[in-house]
């Protein structure tokens, strides 16, 4: 079975610290995505990574930056943590080439920012 | 522009009665393959069922099914036979050529079954 792990499933931080979201896959994907969720908005796409220290842009990256140092690892990080990424956080992973591959999904991350 | 709407915000279903839960979508691609997830209160979202836009069936898988009306833009879930399991929020998603290897996801149905 695919699995995708996200290191907290709740955390709490005050604004303006630094924070850091790590998910980790073991199918040897490609593909790595972060999303955020949130309630009327269904999920959005903030950053994905097609390969190792490759990233693109996704629909809302503002206050975002990611990380793929391995393949296996994608880390997502506010640089300021606003009260407005009070939000879910989603962890994603998927491979390259067929079109009909879906995306496998880590548990999610419930952040607050105070 | 919106690629996926869910125009239904929530849903209510009796048990063991099936319901369809509405998708519509917007493309120019020919190629896209179309997809839904269920997410229940536990918040993962777990992968039902894919439709490809080249496919001449309609997707099956187990109680699911996607009734795929290609010229109407339309990918509906139908789940037969409702369990109080069934009760979760209901994404649909799209990939088309011009987004690669990205999803586009639709703002989601929350089905509640009633016992």
């Amino acid at each position: 079975d695919v699995k995708v792990t996200q290191s907290s499933r709740y955390l709490v931080k005050r604004t303006g610290e630094k924070v850091f979201l790590e998910c980790v896959q073991d199918m040897d994907h490609e593909n790595m995505f972060w999303y955020r969720q949130d309630p009327g908005l269904g999920l959005r796409l903030i950053y994905f990574s097609y390969d190792v220290k490759m990233k693109e842009k996704g629909d809302i990256p503002e206050g975002y930056s990611v990380s793929r140092e391995k393949k296996e690892r994608f880390s997502l990080i506010l640089e300021s943590a606003s009260t407005n990424q009070t939000s879910m956080y989603l962890c994603a992973s998927g491979r390259t080439g067929l079109f009909t591959d879906t995306q496998y999904f880590g548990p999610g991350t419930r952040l607050t920012v105070l | 522009a919106q690629k996926i709407t869910q125009t239904q915000p929530g849903m209510f279903v009796q048990e063991k009665e099936a319901v369809t839960l509405d998708c519509t979508y917007d493309t120019s691609d020919p190629s896209y393959g179309l997809f839904w997830y269920k997410q229940p209160s536990s918040g993962e979202m777990i992968f039902l069922i894919y439709q490809g836009s080249y496919d001449q069936q309609n997707a099956t898988e187990g109680r699911y099914s996607l009734n795929f009306q290609k010229a109407r833009k339309s990918a509906n879930l139908v789940i037969s036979a409702s369990q109080l399991g069934d009760s979760a929020m209901y994404f649909c998603a799209m990939r088309d050529g011009g987004s690669n290897y990205k999803l586009t996801f639709g703002k989601g149905t929350l089905l509640t079954v009633n016992p």
